[in-house]
């Protein structure tokens, strides 16, 4: 069993619209959270870290974290066609230097 | 931003052959990863390394070596190739001083055993 599951596999949004994405992980060891972004034919490219519980926002994004729970999860505002790509969620624990990915999650923004 | 080159872009390989893919950082990071993405599973680790000489093993290293000649240089050896091991390679790399350093990623190895 995977240890950070992401919900749902795939989300489609029309163009402006608001795309959320969950994850939540299994494992309460796990403190540090990532959210990495891939866009076909390249590798996935960090799109925001979160460690605090509350949110964190950074433009159009918005991560919120809720450790009691172990869920994290993103919030795409005004989402672009140019967003449409894989989301992972990762997690890393206190001290530890192994990343783990949940499976992703494929979002497609329609004009 | 953080470079990592990975070499080949695409490789096809039959059953029982012996493959080498070949992933270059040039921001002295300490820490190297080997990923392979499948569809469903995401991105499961193979090996990691902190460091030139350094191997530590991953979540999935069954059929796999690697080996750190460099702190740039990280090698992942697929000595007698599987159908299973088609999949998508990736390398990262991470200047982890602590446990909150982000990965920066190659462009992905392709690799196909027939």
């Amino acid at each position: 069993q995977q240890k950070v599951q992401q919900s749902p596999e795939s989300l489609s949004v029309p163009e402006g619209g608001m795309a959320s994405l969950n994850c939540t992980s299994s494992d309460r060891n796990f403190q540090y959270f990532w959210w990495y972004r891939q866009h076909s034919g390249e590798g996935p490219k960090a799109l925001m870290s979160i460690f605090s519980d509350g949110d964190k926002k950074e433009g159009r994004f918005t991560a919120h974290l809720n450790k009691a729970s172990l869920h994290v999860s993103l919030h795409i505002r005004d989402s672009q066609p140019s967003d449409s790509a894989l989301y992972f969620c990762a997690a890393i624990r206190t001290g530890g230097y192994k990343v783990v990915f949940g499976s992703g999650t494929r979002l497609l923004v329609s004009p | 931003e953080a470079a990592v080159t990975q070499s080949p872009r695409n490789k096809v390989t039959v059953t029982g052959g012996n493959v080498t893919l070949s992933c270059r950082q040039t921001n002295s990071h300490n820490y190297m990863y080997w990923y392979r993405q499948d569809t469903g599973h995401g991105l499961r680790l193979i090996h990691y390394s902190y460091g030139a000489g350094n191997l530590q093993i991953g979540d999935v290293p069954d059929g796999y070596k690697a080996t750190r000649t460099t702190q740039e240089d990280f090698f992942l050896l697929l000595e007698l190739a599987s159908p299973s091991q088609t999949s998508l390679y990736f390398c990262a790399s991470s200047d982890a001083g602590d446990s909150a350093e982000t990965l920066y990623f190659g462009s992905g190895t392709r690799l196909t055993v027939l």
